[in-house]
């Protein structure tokens, strides 16, 4: 079986431009977790998603908002970028959400 | 509150030396445990998992970990490292309440030749 993909693997913004990340969890997954990693704050939930709705959020502002598709694949969007915003952002499916999360290898997100 | 602690940030051993991570959890039920090794730049790939019966869990890489019910801790051990341990790992909790997988901050493994 393929593992989770992300794409892109990097991106360059600047601020107050928004950006759209994708995620293809492994087959026959249906949840989708979306994690914020920084040096500072560590990994961080931002918010799950099953069966195309959301069933859990972090502690994450407005601007931070995702969606999920019936084929099971994530887009992660976050407008108005801010400087802070810059992290690996980390995607992980599982089969049904409460088991074993598989990662990608992340989407590396610079501000400038 | 509801927590996930690894006390140490930084540990570093010896090229063929024992090791243990630590990884104590706070939660009222016993949750489901993971362990999970970042190399750099790289995502998160699981190492091992408990969430029922043997206390004593084997994973990947020669790793195991031990559930210890009384200390609330899922410490990571492994006999012998390689240099190829190098990395960042994580210990995680699912409270298995439909709520979200915490994870620990992380300890960063060095390897001394």
């Amino acid at each position: 079986k393929a593992g989770v993909t992300q794409t892109p693997r990097y991106l360059i913004k600047t601020r107050g431009q928004q950006v759209t990340l994708s995620c293809s969890p492994i087959s026959g997954h249906r949840s989708v977790s979306w994690y914020q990693q920084t040096p500072g704050q560590g990994l961080q939930f931002l918010f799950e998603y099953f069966s195309e709705t959301q069933r859990n959020k972090g502690n994450f502002p407005g601007r931070f908002s995702g969606r999920q598709f019936s084929n099971s694949r994530s887009e992660m969007n976050v407008s108005t970028l801010e400087l802070g915003d810059s992290a690996l952002y980390l995607c992980a499916s599982s089969s049904t959400g409460t088991d074993t999360q598989y990662f990608g290898p992340g989407t590396r997100l610079t501000v400038l | 509150a509801q927590s996930v602690t690894q006390p140490d940030i930084h540990i570093t051993v010896s090229e063929g030396a024992s090791l243990e991570l630590r990884c104590n959890y706070s939660y009222g039920a016993t949750p489901y445990l993971f362990w999970y090794v970042q190399s750099p730049g790289q995502g998160l790939q699981l190492l091992l998992k408990y969430f029922s019966g043997d206390t004593l869990v084997q994973g990947i890489k020669g790793f195991e970990a031990e559930f210890k019910r009384s200390q609330s801790s899922f410490n990571l051990r492994k006999p012998s490292v390689h240099w190829s341990d190098a990395a960042e790992y994580f210990c995680a909790v699912d409270p298995r309440r439909d709520d979200k997988i915490i994870f620990g901050k992380g300890t960063r493994l060095h390897i001394l030749p």
